[in-house]
């Protein structure tokens, strides 16, 4: 593809509400990262997978947050029963492999009310 | 732990005069040191990387070791770089440690 696409760009959700993020990296990245990004701050890793493998997963908040990429490729972003302080834009990011340039989506902003 | 700090949110110039964007950074180590920029509207993309020693759109950036700082430098600011920009590290290719950002603006 011509990059890293997420979905939906938007995300309006109510806050208890289970809600999931898509990533699709480019094609043939091998890594893939989460990050979260809170209003006016930096992002802030979350997760990263090697293929299907999860390597790192320290950043996630809590236990309501959970991610998945089963074969390698498309990654989804879990979070259950969201809480207004999950609102935030949340950026996906693939690399061909670690030490080369990162790549990143366009970023999903979730707003739970 | 890992910490990058740019100290200013807001660095307004005006067109032709110099910027330096700062960072600063804690590690215990040899990172690599990243800045990255998002236009408005577009995703963040990488503007350079430590190691390549690079100029990019005639910014700069020199890694002080002894200072632990990794600022950004253009000595002509165009209307175009108004931005935002974020200052990042890594340690052995893995995840990245964002800088808060600053908002450059560059006023005609």
């Amino acid at each position: 593809g011509a990059g890293v696409s997420q979905s939906p760009r938007y995300k309006v959700a109510k806050r208890g509400q289970d809600v999931a993020l898509r990533c699709d990296p480019i094609s043939g990245h091998v890594s893939l990262f989460w990050y979260q990004q809170a209003l006016g701050q930096g992002p802030e890793f979350l997760t990263y997978f090697q293929n299907e493998a999860q390597l790192d997963k320290s950043g996630l908040p809590s236990d309501r947050f959970f991610a998945e990429r089963p074969e390698g490729s498309v990654s989804t972003l879990k979070i259950q029963r969201t809480q207004q302080e999950d609102s935030a834009v949340y950026l996906c990011a693939s690399n061909y492999d670690l030490n080369t340039e990162a790549f990143f989506g366009q970023g999903t902003r979730l707003t739970v009310v | 732990a890992q910490r990058v700090t740019q100290p200013e949110k807001l660095l307004s110039v005006f067109k032709g005069a110099p910027v330096e964007l700062k960072c600063n950074y804690s590690y215990s180590g040899s990172p690599e040191l990243f800045w990255y920029v998002q236009y408005s509207r577009q995703r963040l993309q990488l503007l350079l990387r430590h190691i390549s020693r690079e100029s990019i759109k005639g910014f700069t950036a020199d890694l002080n070791k002894g200072e632990t700082s990794f600022h950004l430098k253009k000595p002509f600011a165009q209307e175009e770089d108004s931005a935002m920009y974020y200052c990042a590290l890594t340690r052995a290719g893995n995840m990245l440690t964002f800088g808060g950002g600053t908002r450059l603006m560059v006023k005609p």
